[in-house]
């Protein structure tokens, strides 16, 4: 099983859309959590921190479940310009290693 | 901050041959990390330093992979000999600290080998 775990997509959504996607991990030592976007052929960068009590940024919302073991993004008033594919990450309490998941790529349609 | 820079942004080479990629972290982080990307693996995390010492490599591939870092500003990741399946996109990033931190990513080396 894979440390991180995210669906591929893609998610096809209209512009205006509110769109989720969810992230699960496998390690229960699992210790910080965030979400970087990646646009096609660019380096990741970060959207956003997740803390345990949830955070918002604007139209983003992060959720982190610690007894199932995931966190979740929730895209609200999609744009075009949300297109993109959004990466899950980990670090494990121990160590410094921030573990990325395959990513979910996200298409905002007009 | 110019960010963290890397080179070659693109490298076209034949099997066997030596690959060397460079990265330069931003001033004053002290963790660099190396990633390796592909369309079936996602980012795996090749190997990462801390003020210049090796910490954790246990996502290098095998012994045709190395890396090191001599100085806080300059760190390589050397493939020889390569393979065709190590093609990919190698990311370079660099952290201030560790945990919590923001990863900041360089352009990425897109390898091609032949």
């Amino acid at each position: 099983r894979k440390e991180v775990e995210q669906d591929p997509g893609p998610f096809n959504v209209p512009e205006g859309a509110t769109v989720a996607f969810n992230c699960t991990y496998s390690n229960s030592a699992s210790q910080s959590f965030f979400w970087y976007r990646q646009d096609c052929r660019k380096e990741p960068k970060l959207l956003m921190s997740v803390y345990s009590s949830g955070n918002e940024d604007g139209r983003f919302t992060a959720q982190l479940n610690r007894a199932s073991q995931y966190i979740s993004l929730l895209i609200r008033d999609s744009k075009l310009s949300d297109s993109a594919t959004y990466l899950c990450v980990v670090t494990t309490s121990g160590t410094y290693k921030y573990i990325f998941g395959t990513g979910t790529r996200l298409k905002v349609l007009a | 901050d110019a960010g963290v820079i890397q080179s070659p942004r693109h490298e076209v080479t034949e099997m066997g041959q030596e690959v060397t990629l460079r990265c330069k972290p931003i001033s004053g982080h002290d963790y660099l990390f190396w990633y390796r990307q592909t369309m079936m693996r996602g980012l795996e995390l090749l190997i990462y330093f801390n003020n210049n010492v090796p910490i954790d490599d246990s996502g290098m591939p095998e012994d045709r992979f190395s890396a090191k870092m001599p100085n806080a500003s300059f760190s390589t990741l050397k493939i020889q000999p390569s393979e065709p399946r190590d093609s990919a996109v190698y990311f370079c990033a660099s952290s201030l600290t560790a945990f919590n931190e923001k990863l900041f990513f360089g352009s990425g080396t897109q390898l091609s080998v032949l």
